[in-house]
């Protein structure tokens, strides 16, 4: 089985600020990273994703996360923030085996403050 | 690209009507669809996957009867709530894949059911 922990429900942050949403994961197989954003009323979109290789990953939007295994963590960031950037932010994690099921994490509220 | 179109997006009814929502591929042939239910302010949870002509698997604890599920091309799935009640209630969100797990899914903008 596989799980996801992100840690802050709820993350203000000053416009033009540096950010960093977290993201752990426990999985018993070797597993691929996402990061999607949704905005209100609206489905998700991916930011990133990392599958293997380098563990600095560059999304859209100037976000990037850092896959770390021995932490078992794909924390998200962004040196600095704009308004538009409030959203909600989903990390899912799926198993590259047979099955690949997908894990979404609970999800982070990210505010920024004008 | 990769456009995933969700109709409708938002459905008021009466208890007890059966409200089917679409989920479409526009731009590109999807392997696997998945429908998803999100309660406010909590993650998504995976409802079923289906398999473009087989039938969906679903997540423990949904019931199959009340949520159908055709995929009936590699463009279109139909999720069906019949019968529905007020706790049916929930956003509803399809995506869609082309692939394995390590493609991404896109998803829909969502479907707001409200059952009155």
């Amino acid at each position: 089985a596989q799980s996801v922990t992100q840690l802050d429900s709820q993350v203000p942050v000053f416009e033009e600020a540096p950010v960093e949403l977290r993201c752990n994961y426990s999985s018993s197989v070797s597993v691929y990273l996402f990061w999607y954003v949704q905005y209100p009323n609206q489905g998700l979109q991916l930011l990133l994703k990392y599958l293997s290789g380098s563990t600095l990953v560059k999304g859209i939007n100037g976000f990037e996360a850092e896959f770390n295994k021995s932490q078992t963590s794909f924390h998200l960031r962004k040196p600095s923030v704009h308004i538009s950037d409030t959203a909600e932010y989903f990390c899912a994690v799926i198993d590259s085996g047979g099955y690949q099921k997908v894990t979404f994490g609970i999800g982070t509220k990210l505010q920024v403050i004008p | 690209g990769a456009v995933v179109s969700q109709h409708p997006s938002w459905v008021i009814c009466k208890s007890g009507t059966s409200v089917k929502i679409e989920c479409r591929s526009l731009d590109f042939q999807a392997t696997t669809m998945f429908w998803y239910r999100q309660f406010p302010k909590q993650s998504l949870m995976l409802m079923a996957t289906s398999n473009e002509g087989s039938k969906a698997t679903y997540e423990q604890g949904v019931e199959k009867d009340k949520f159908l599920i055709n995929h009936a091309s590699l463009t279109l799935s139909t999720l069906t709530v019949t019968s529905a009640h007020p706790e049916d209630s929930s956003f509803y969100i399809c995506s869609a894949r082309v692939g394995g797990g390590s493609q991404p899914q896109h998803f829909g903008d969502g479907t707001r059911l409200s059952i009155l």
